[in-house]
């Protein structure tokens, strides 16, 4: 049982070049997360989905755009990366939003140079 | 505005209780409050959850009062594994989730 999977685990981009980071759970879990963690600010919620085919903003969404066509599935999107996106990347599932458990990836660590 | 405090950081010595205090001033009414713990390089874990009063579990003990504006992880006779940045999670209004900023652990031998 993996659990969440999140794709790649490091990546170094230049600044104005595109990506996407893509989150896969195996629990049927219907929520799912993205979050980003810097430095003594703890984790920060970039945008987050109910179900499939939705999607909502969280705390920081500028800059960033996501996707959940398939229930397991999560992706982030950078359109064009800004140095300020240089930052740990975590997804995480839940049964629910509110009062569930999440259940976290070992993150990615993206470098924008 | 929505905030979680905790403290940036705690030193103890293996076999000490430690206690970890999240102060969260307007938790919405039906929300939770959660902790994680988070090794380097890893993902939070889940560690344990409550709504008020007290819960217990085969690693931790969570603390709640009656105004519910706080809460205290408590962890009995930390050993060094336990060594770790913790995190509170919170509710806030009809769709905030907010971390705390984490309590940076250290347990010494």
């Amino acid at each position: 049982n993996a659990g969440v999977t999140q794709t790649p685990k490091f990546r170094v981009l230049k600044t104005g070049q595109s990506m996407t980071l893509l989150c896969a759970q195996d629990m049927n879990h219907e929520y799912m997360y993205w979050y980003r963690q810097d430095p003594g600010m703890g984790l920060r919620l970039i945008h987050y989905s109910v179900g499939e085919g939705t999607t909502a903003k969280g705390e920081v969404p500028d800059g960033y755009n996501v996707s959940r066509l398939k229930k397991q599935n999560f992706l982030l999107g950078l359109e064009s990366a800004a140095p300020s996106q240089t930052s740990v990347y975590f997804c995480a599932s839940s049964r629910g939003q509110r009062n569930q458990p999440q259940h976290f990836g070992d993150g990615t660590r993206l470098s924008i140079l | 505005l929505a905030k979680t405090t905790q403290p940036i950081s705690m030193d103890s010595y293996e076999g000490q209780e430690v206690n970890i205090t999240c102060s969260h001033n307007n938790i919405a009414t039906n929300d939770y409050i959660t902790w994680y713990q988070q090794f380097p390089s890893q993902g939070p874990r889940f560690i344990i959850q409550g709504y008020k009063t007290k819960v217990t579990n085969e690693v931790a003990s969570l603390f709640i009062p009656a105004d519910r504006k706080s809460s205290t992880l408590s962890l009995p006779r930390v050993s060094l594994s336990d060594t770790a940045v913790y995190y509170c999670l919170v509710g806030f209004g009809t769709d905030k989730l907010i971390f705390g900023t984490g309590t940076r652990l250290q347990v010494f031998p």
